[in-house]
């Protein structure tokens, strides 16, 4: 099946504790993306990658790191967590390398820093 | 002005009813537009591509007004099952996708 993973899907943690949240993809899509999406702020792209070992900053990449070591993976990684980057975080992924086409969505990620 | 502009609702719709919505985009330069449906705490998933000409799915309609930058969908029929969020998608300044922040549709029986 055709789809776009993420894990874990739920994590609460404590300010400062380096985490990694894994995102993969069956599809052989060029383009990967994570946004966050907070309420009354829709969703927001953190970083983006048009290839493997390309990568660029979206609009609010500020305390993330990402890395695109493999065509199929795509990890947001908060070395340094704070409470506001609480939020629900989307992994997508798209066909094309310019990422303006359709974009398949994983199922999300709800993270707590307290 | 805002890459991509929706109005939040909630559009409350009887069960059997139409409802349309708009989304106002400001790039001209824009080509690529869409509509995602999300529910609730769930990812986005396409509902359908825009084009220039509008398009008809079943019982959507998306149409593209390029003159006044905006795009909107058409629900008929609406079913209880339509409730949900739907995002307006739209290639931005700097080419990446824009999101708006969604028509919030709720289906009242």
């Amino acid at each position: 099946e055709a789809q776009v993973t993420q894990n874990p899907r739920y994590l609460i943690t404590v300010t400062g504790k380096k985490l990694t949240v894994t995102c993969s993809q069956n599809m052989n899509h060029e383009y990967m993306s994570w946004y966050r999406q907070d309420p009354g702020l829709g969703l927001r792209q953190i970083y983006y990658s048009m290839n493997v070992e390309v990568t660029d900053k979206g609009d609010v990449p500020e305390g993330y790191k990402v890395s695109r070591k493999e065509k199929r993976n795509f990890p947001l990684i908060l070395e340094s967590p704070s409470p506001n980057q609480t939020s629900l975080y989307f992994c997508a992924s798209s066909v094309l390398a310019g990422g303006t086409d359709t974009q398949y969505f994983g199922p999300g990620t709800r993270l707590t820093v307290l | 002005r805002k890459e991509v502009e929706q109005d939040p609702g909630p559009f409350n719709v009887p069960e059997g009813a139409t409802v349309a919505f708009n989304c106002t985009y400001s790039n001209s330069a824009s080509q690529s537009f869409f509509w995602y449906r999300q529910d609730c705490r769930k990812e986005p998933k396409l509902l359908m591509s825009v084009y220039s000409s509008g398009n008809e799915d079943g019982r959507f309609t998306a149409q593209l007004n390029r003159a006044s930058q905006y795009i909107s969908l058409l629900i008929r029929d609406s079913k209880l099952s339509d409730s949900a969020t739907y995002l307006c998608v739209v290639n931005g300044e700097n080419n990446r996708l824009a999101f708006g922040k969604g028509n919030q549709v709720v289906v009242i029986p």
